[in-house]
């Protein structure tokens, strides 16, 4: 079974939609990331957590949201999704700052 | 302005080939980690290099650590289809100690 799992893996939704983006790990791991990826444009940092009580804005959290329901779960939302944000979002989690990140498989998300 | 700059962009390559691509930074970083990203997938690490002018192997890839800590280069020997990915390298950098990634670099080897 795979470490990070991220549901749903595809979503098409219209403008204006809220949106729920979940990730789970069974790394142990106390930090989680989310990221988005745009063509040319790299990963981006949403947000990230170091614990369930720490919750940091990353350079993208406009338009985001996030919940730290457990150690294991971290959910990424959109409250009114925009075309802009159609991306392929990642979830991650690690030890610490500078240790390996493990990647979930990706969610691409399509707003019309 | 971009922390890390990572080219080519884009490199396609005949199997068999040799290739060198590129992570360079005006920042210093106190590690520097590089991921193959495959398509459908999420980034999977490859190697971490911590010390300056560090080289360290991974089969036919070959990674080095700038001597000043703010570049690093990635050299595939005899490439192959299974290389094709996006490679991207991802630096330490800073009191917050965040990583960030660059842009990556798209390499398709051609059978």
């Amino acid at each position: 079974d795979a470490d990070v799992t991220q549901t749903p893996r595809n979503r098409i939704t219209k403008t204006g939609k809220r949106i729920m983006l979940e990730c789970s790990q069974t790394k142990g791991h106390d930090r989680m990331y989310w990221y988005r990826q745009d063509p040319g444009l790299g990963l981006r940092l949403i947000y990230y957590s170091f614990d369930v009580k720490d919750i940091n804005k990353g350079e993208i959290s406009d338009g985001y949201s996030v919940s730290r329901q457990a150690q294991a779960k971290f959910s990424l939302s959109l409250e009114s999704a925009i075309p802009n944000q159609t991306a392929l979002y990642f979830c991650a989690t690690s030890w610490t700052a500078v240790d390996t990140q493990y990647f979930g498989p990706g969610t691409r998300l399509t707003v019309l | 302005t971009q922390l890390l700059e990572q080219s080519p962009q884009f490199l396609s390559i005949q199997e068999g080939e040799n290739l060198t691509v590129y992570c360079n930074s005006s920042s210093v970083f106190s590690s520097l980690q590089w991921y193959r990203q495959e398509p459908g997938e999420g980034p999977v690490l490859l190697v971490t290099v911590v010390t300056g002018g560090e080289v360290k192997k991974l089969k036919r890839l070959t990674f080095q650590f700038g001597d000043a800590r703010k570049d690093s280069s990635l050299h595939i020997t005899a490439a192959q289809p299974g290389d094709t990915g996006l490679y991207l390298c991802a630096g330490v950098t800073g009191a917050n100690s965040k990583l960030t990634f660059g842009k990556g670099i798209t390499l398709s080897v051609r059978p």
